[in-house]
């Protein structure tokens, strides 16, 4: 079975510092892979997505995220965080011709003004 | 547009009370339709999953139980409450022609 893990847990920042989630997954065929973001009393919302092609993804609100097959990793980067990137920041991946996106338990983002 | 429906936002209940969590899914037919847990420090935990009417699969034994009676409708059940049932219930769906999923906006279900 797939898994999706996210080491960092909890992340807590200053406005200006750079952002780097580690994100991997374990299947080792083709994955669709992705970043939602749940802000505080909001819906679960896609952030970027990687299918195919360029392994470097740009994604909504200056986020991108690099696909690194060698490493099964998918790592989530903003070279500047807002206040507003406050966020639960979740990885997923589809694979396998699975229909069913398998979620890394996530990481909370604390951003300090 | 494609738009899904959870309804209550939050819940409290007493242990050993039943529970009734109901998802609609409006814009698509004949969806995929998933109930997913985010426990504290978890992460999201699916529990079920459907592919049409009265086809339900389970991903994880336990209190609860799921039931599809009508293509856009999937709902989650339980007879007896436990305090761990608690937690943040989504109900998701692929997005038609597409494999991201969207999300509802959640039931915040806390067991006292």
């Amino acid at each position: 079975a797939q898994s999706v893990s996210q080491h960092n847990h909890h992340v807590i920042l200053s406005e200006a510092a750079s952002l780097e989630l580690g994100c991997n997954y374990s299947y080792g065929g083709t994955v669709n892979l992705f970043w939602y973001v749940q802000y505080p009393g909001q819906h679960l919302q896609l952030l970027l997505k990687y299918f195919s092609g360029d392994p470097l993804v740009k994604g909504i609100k200056g986020f991108e995220a690099e696909f690194i097959k060698s490493k099964f990793s998918f790592n989530l980067r903003k070279p500047s965080v807002q206040w507003s990137d406050t966020a639960e920041y979740f990885c997923a991946v589809l694979s396998g011709g699975s229909y069913i996106p398998t979620f890394g338990r996530g990481t909370s983002l604390i951003v300090h003004p | 547009s494609q738009t899904i429906h959870q309804w209550p936002a939050t819940l409290v209940q007493p242990v050993g009370s039943p529970l009734s969590l109901e998802c609609t899914v409006e814009g698509t037919s004949n969806p995929n339709l998933y109930w997913y847990r985010q426990a504290a420090g978890r992460g999201l935990q699916l529990l079920f999953y459907s592919v049409g009417i009265g086809q339900i699969s389970s991903e994880v034994p336990q209190n609860l139980s799921a039931s599809r009676p009508q293509d856009r409708q999937f709902i989650l059940s339980s007879k007896k409450l436990l305090l761990s049932d608690s937690g943040f219930y989504l109900c998701a769906s692929p997005r038609a022609g597409d494999t991201e999923a969207f999300f509802g906006q959640g039931t915040r279900l806390t067991v006292v």
